[in-house]
């Protein structure tokens, strides 16, 4: 299968700061990513969905200023939490689609970014 | 209501029992339908996908999906210390890449 990577594994930043989180498809291009964010013993909730080349979209109640999203390259998208906040501490993962067959894309996942926000 | 509802578990059954976690759902539109594996603290992966109703089986794995019901199940036989996860089933409709995950099934098997 696909492999997604993602980078750092897992981050503890000050309140206030900003703290970027990159996703990597390394064995094949996708010009969508999506991002979602896992709070423990909850589901994944999708946050938005990264276009190569074009901006995000975002999930209703999720801040577009606060997750600034970039998808510079078919192999590249970042996360940015910008002015964290403890609240926002959560596993943030991220996936990439690629083509199985007419109509049905597979999502490969990446292994998740643990932030902690002090 | 949520679009898709799943029993949280925690689901504890001794080696090389049969288990049985399921999800229904509201939205008649779902076409795909998938089962990821996710253990502590990993990212999510693909056990099985399903399109449209119907009965798959991969080794000891069984999707079934039955769409008049709005209800899809994964059986796990002889299962293992190993099967111990969070089981997510989530779905899509035609054309759309969105996922969408119901809350997970813990499940615990023990030696």
């Amino acid at each position: 299968g696909a492999v997604v990577s993602q980078h750092p594994s897992w981050v503890i930043c000050k309140s206030g700061t900003s703290v970027k989180i990159e996703c990597r498809s390394l064995d094949f291009q996708a010009t969508t990513m999506f991002w979602y964010r896992q709070f423990p013993k909850q589901s994944l909730m999708l946050m938005a969905t990264s276009n190569e080349g074009s901006k995000a979209t975002y999930e209703q109640g999720v801040e577009k200023d606060k997750f600034l999203i970039n998808h510079a390259s078919l192999t590249l998208s970042t996360l940015t939490v910008t002015s964290a906040h403890p609240e926002d501490s959560s596993f943030y993962i991220c996936s990439a689609p690629m083509r199985r067959e007419i109509g049905y894309n597979e999502q490969f996942f990446g292994p998740g970014t643990r932030l902690t926000v002090l | 209501q949520k679009e898709v509802e799943q029993d949280p578990g925690p689901l504890s059954v001794p080696e090389g029992a049969i288990v049985s976690l399921n999800c229904t759902y509201s939205n008649s539109a779902f076409q795909y339908f998938m089962w990821y594996r996710q253990y502590s603290r990993k990212g999510p992966e693909l056990l099985m996908y399903t399109y449209s109703s119907g009965n798959k089986e991969d080794g000891r794995f069984t999707a079934q999906v039955d769409k008049s019901s709005k209800y899809i199940s994964l059986f796990i036989r002889d299962s293992q210390p190993s099967d111990s996860a969070t089981y997510l089933c989530a779905m899509k409709d035609e054309g759309f890449q969105k996922l969408v995950f119901g809350t997970g099934t813990r499940l615990l098997v023990s030696p």
